[in-house]
């Protein structure tokens, strides 16, 4: 059974846009929820990452939204740039549970 | 400070053999997580060790196996190689595992069975 369940599989932005990729999940216990960037040929970096206390962080042109009561949190990337183009995962952890990942979302940004 | 190495980064064996990959994790980091990363399955966790003991493992055959050594160096073994083990395997360090510590991963050693 997936524990976290990521959408959309793969996503064209043009350069300046906004993507958005979205993550749910069923464990009441996870507690903490990190985004990794992945580009070819490399393994995944830790992006940005929330707790469930926020609803909202940002970092540069990244940000995370979370919804609590539907257990939904997503990435937002403004102004999508072409050095953006990677393949995104999202993540969670908490109680006893080890860190778990979506399938990755491939973010291509056109020039 | 030196990040996470994996050696080798890439391998071609044949159908039926074995191949141990390496991870040196993060200096201090005392947990290493192995994952199994493919196009269609995304990242899955293999198992993790701290303190040179399994402290979680996933859902694959006993063919995969792993050790984590006392300077916490970690190597995975996979015996009976079948097509379908191609993939890319990566190896995550933590201080004191991922339930609790962020990962920082390795680029990872892509093995393909021929």
């Amino acid at each position: 059974q997936q524990q976290v369940k990521q959408s959309p599989q793969s996503l064209i932005v043009q350069k300046g846009g906004i993507s958005i990729i979205n993550c749910a999940y069923e464990n009441t216990a996870f507690d903490y929820f990190p985004w990794y960037q992945q580009f070819p040929g490399k393994g995944p970096a830790l992006l940005i990452a929330i707790r469930p206390d926020v609803s909202e962080k940002k970092e540069g042109r990244f940000t995370i939204s979370f919804n609590k009561s539907a257990k939904q949190f997503s990435l937002h990337i403004m102004d999508s740039q072409p050095g953006d183009s990677a393949t995104y995962f999202c993540a969670a952890r908490g109680g006893s549970e080890k860190l778990v990942f979506g399938k990755g979302t491939k973010l291509t940004v056109n020039p | 400070k030196a990040g996470v190495t994996q050696t080798p980064r890439y391998l071609i064996k044949t159908r039926g053999q074995q191949v141990t990959l390496s991870c040196s994790p993060i200096s201090g980091h005392r947990s290493v997580s192995w994952y199994q990363q493919t196009p269609g399955q995304g990242l899955q966790f293999l198992f993790e060790y701290f303190s040179e003991t399994q402290r979680n493992k996933g859902n694959f055959p006993g063919r995969f196996s792993g050790r984590q050594f006392s300077n916490s160096r970690s190597e995975m073994n996979v015996s009976t190689l079948e097509l379908g083990d191609s993939a890319l395997y990566l190896c995550a360090s933590s201080l004191l595992g991922t339930m609790n510590t962020e990962a920082f991963f390795g680029q990872g050693t892509r093995l393909t069975v021929v």
